[in-house]
Order: structure tokens, then C-alpha cells, then sequence
């Protein structure tokens, strides 16, 4: 796509429910990213995939956060058992695997409400 | 483990006046790249502008231009000719050459461009 598409947009949830949220990176971008960017705060890396695996999964918080990119795509960021804490935006980035400037190329992000 | 510090939470400029934003970090790598992102209430991070360390050349594109001191590691953005399109949130981010592939990012400062 000519974009990072990201979806929902918003996701209102209870606490305690389980939350998926997806990223379409650009077309032909290899690397994925997941940031976490809370009220008044800077953007957290999450996670970090090569393809379809996992390079860099350190900025999870805890076992409630689970990312998978199955077929080296499409990326699903999966909240388990959802704490009001986990309310923030969450944001998708993506870019080439050659030519690596360093430059991301971000989606509009999903907030997340936990209620 | 790298930190990226913005002191100044928010700014005001008016329109066609010149801002300097100020960033400092901390690292004890000799090579890494620094960018300042600009994000907009749509929540898209945007990049505004990138630097090398081992290049001495401070990097300019077109209305953006920084100052890059690498010894008193600041790394400050220039903006000339403000324009209301400017008004944003701005972030600036760190990034290892080697090693880890996540950007560090500071919390961010809220610029208004006044008419």
C-alpha cells in the first residue's frame, strides 16, 4: 500500500479483555516495528521483526503482550487480560531492509482505551 | 543504554519567525544516527530531518536545519520561515548504527505557530 495502515483506529475495551490490533507495513518493507506511546510521553519500542521473526522483543512490558507477523507482512499485536495502564496509542512502523538510513515510516497508530 | 532529553515541553513562534528546538542525548557509541520526528494531532510520525554522527556537516532540507554538536552531544532544530503547518508535536530520536535497530525517543515538545 502507499502507507503503514493501522487498524482500529480507536478500541474502547474493558478491562481484563483480550485486544488484537493490526499493521499493514508498506509494501516490500521487510522490517516492522511496534511502539507504544503514552499521554504526554514519547513513543516506547515494543518489538521489532526481520521477516517473520522476532529480532528484538525486549521493550515487551510483561506476557500479556504477544506480537506475530506470520508471513512477513501483516503484523497483529495481541494484548491478553488488559490492564488500564495499556491505554495509549499504539504505533506501527515499517522500512525497506536495504538502503537502511534508519528512517521509519510510521501508520496513524490504534489508541487503546482500557475502561 | 542510550537517553534522548527535551527540556522544553512546548513553544510558540510566530508565523515567518525563525524557533531553535533543543534535544540532548546520551551515549558512549561514536557512530548512531539522530532524527527529529514531527507529529501531528493525526498521530502519523513524520520525518523532518536526519543526521549522521560521523558526518561534521550539519544537515538542512530546505526550511529545517540542525546543529549537531557531538562532543556536548546536542543535537537542536532550526526552523525558518514558521508556518502554521509547522504546529506539532516534535521528538527527537536516537538510533545505534549497530546492534539495536530500535529509534529512542525523547518525550516530545508542543509547538504553536501564532498568525
Amino acid at each position: 500500500g502507499a502507507g503503514v495502515s493501522q487498524t482500529p483506529s480507536n478500541k474502547v475495551t474493558e478491562k481484563g479483555k483480550y485486544v488484537e490490533l493490526r499493521c499493514d507495513p508498506i509494501s516490500g518493507h521487510t522490517a516492522l516495528y511496534w511502539y507504544r506511546q503514552s499521554l504526554g510521553q514519547g513513543p516506547e519500542f515494543l518489538i521489532y521483526f526481520q521477516g517473520t521473526g522476532a529480532a528484538d522483543d525486549s521493550g515487551l512490558p510483561n506476557d500479556r503482550f504477544f506480537a506475530v507477523r506470520p508471513e512477513g507482512s501483516v503484523s497483529t499485536l495481541k494484548i491478553q487480560r488488559t490492564e488500564r495502564g495499556d491505554s495509549a496509542v499504539y504505533l506501527c512502523a515499517s522500512r525497506p531492509g536495504t538502503g537502511n538510513t534508519g528512517e521509519l515510516f510510521f501508520g496513524e497508530g490504534s489508541r487503546l482505551t482500557v475502561l | 543504554a542510550q537517553t534522548v532529553t527535551q527540556s522544553q515541553p512546548e513553544m510558540s513562534v510566530q508565523e515567518a519567525e525563525t524557533v531553535t528546538l533543543s534535544c540532548t542525548y546520551d551515549t558512549s557509541e561514536s557512530d548512531y544516527y539522530l532524527f527529529w520526528y514531527k507529529q501531528p494531532p493525526s498521530r502519523q510520525m513524520i520525518l523532518v530531518i536526519r543526521q549522521e554522527a560521523y558526518k561534521q556537516q550539519n544537515a538542512t532540507e530546505n526550511r529545517f536545519s540542525v546543529n549537531f554538536q557531538k562532543a556536548a552531544k546536542s543535537f537542536s532544530l532550526k526552523i525558518s520561515d514558521s508556518q502554521l503547518g509547522d504546529a506539532a508535536m516534535y521528538f527527537c530520536a536516537y538510533r545505534s548504527t549497530s546492534g539495536s535497530e530500535k529509534l529512542v525517543f525523547g518525550k516530545g515538545m508542543k509547538l504553536t505557530v501564532n498568525p
